[in-house]
């Protein structure tokens, strides 16, 4: 069953803009992880936060996680019109991950 | 060097018609997954093999069967294909503490996508 949820499903900004992402799980998690996707391309592991850390960087993304609300997001700043892909959270179960539909970023040069 | 590799990349066959897709990677990984990708993009598990064994059968109908021969390999049989099983396909594998204790980080190929005429 389908455990991470997206929103929103398509995001369009200007190139220089931030881009917020979010998630939404149901079940208790080890850990919860952020994904690319370029069109066409298989998914690229981008941030893993665990499950007892509230905030995590890496360059331009920023993800923090809630666990009492069960819920994620992914920030993007000072986007490039090469972030333009579909981004998707997936929670680790132990031997499940599982991931959402994704959220469809597009950034306009 | 390609770390997961699925072949074919494309496949186009008729209903009723019997294919599979292989998968083999390079990393050492001792879990391998298969994940069905449907056209709204939704991501949905249909296997998951650790060490050449079965650990998630998630509910695909048994026209679909794994086979992982060793552990760097897990290939995916289809039987009287259908026009729903039309999909992108993709392997993926992991190692369990990769990324950091008790993490799974997933690796994945490039996808095969599959039209059922």
């Amino acid at each position: 069953s389908q455990q991470g949820e997206e929103d929103p499903q398509a995001l369009s900004i200007q190139e220089g803009e931030n881009a917020t992402m979010n998630c939404s799980y149901k079940t208790s998690i080890n850990n919860l992880q952020w994904y690319r996707q370029n069109s066409g391309r298989g998914l690229v592991h981008l941030i893993l936060i665990r499950s007892n850390e509230r905030e995590k960087h890496s360059g331009r993304l920023r993800v923090t996680l809630d666990t009492s609300k069960k819920s994620s997001s992914l920030l993007i700043t000072a986007s490039r019109a090469a972030d333009t892909a579909s981004y998707f959270c997936a929670t680790d179960e132990g031997h499940d991950m599982r991931f959402g539909a994704g959220t469809r970023l597009t950034v306009k040069p | 060097d390609t770390a997961v590799s699925q072949t074919p990349k494309y496949l186009v066959t008729q209903m009723g018609n019997d294919k599979s897709i292989k998968c083999e990677q390079n990393l050492g990984h001792d879990t391998m997954y298969w994940y069905k990708q449907d056209s709204k993009k939704f991501l949905k598990i249909m296997f998951s093999y650790n060490n050449k064994e079965l650990i998630i059968n998630e509910t695909v109908p048994n026209r679909f069967s794994p086979k992982s021969p060793d552990k760097a390999h897990l290939n995916l049989h289809i039987n009287s294909l259908e026009l729903g099983d039309s999909a992108v396909y993709f392997c993926a594998s992991s190692l369990r503490g990769q990324g950091g204790p008790g993490a799974n980080v997933l690796t994945f190929g490039a996808g095969s996508r599959l039209t059922v005429l």
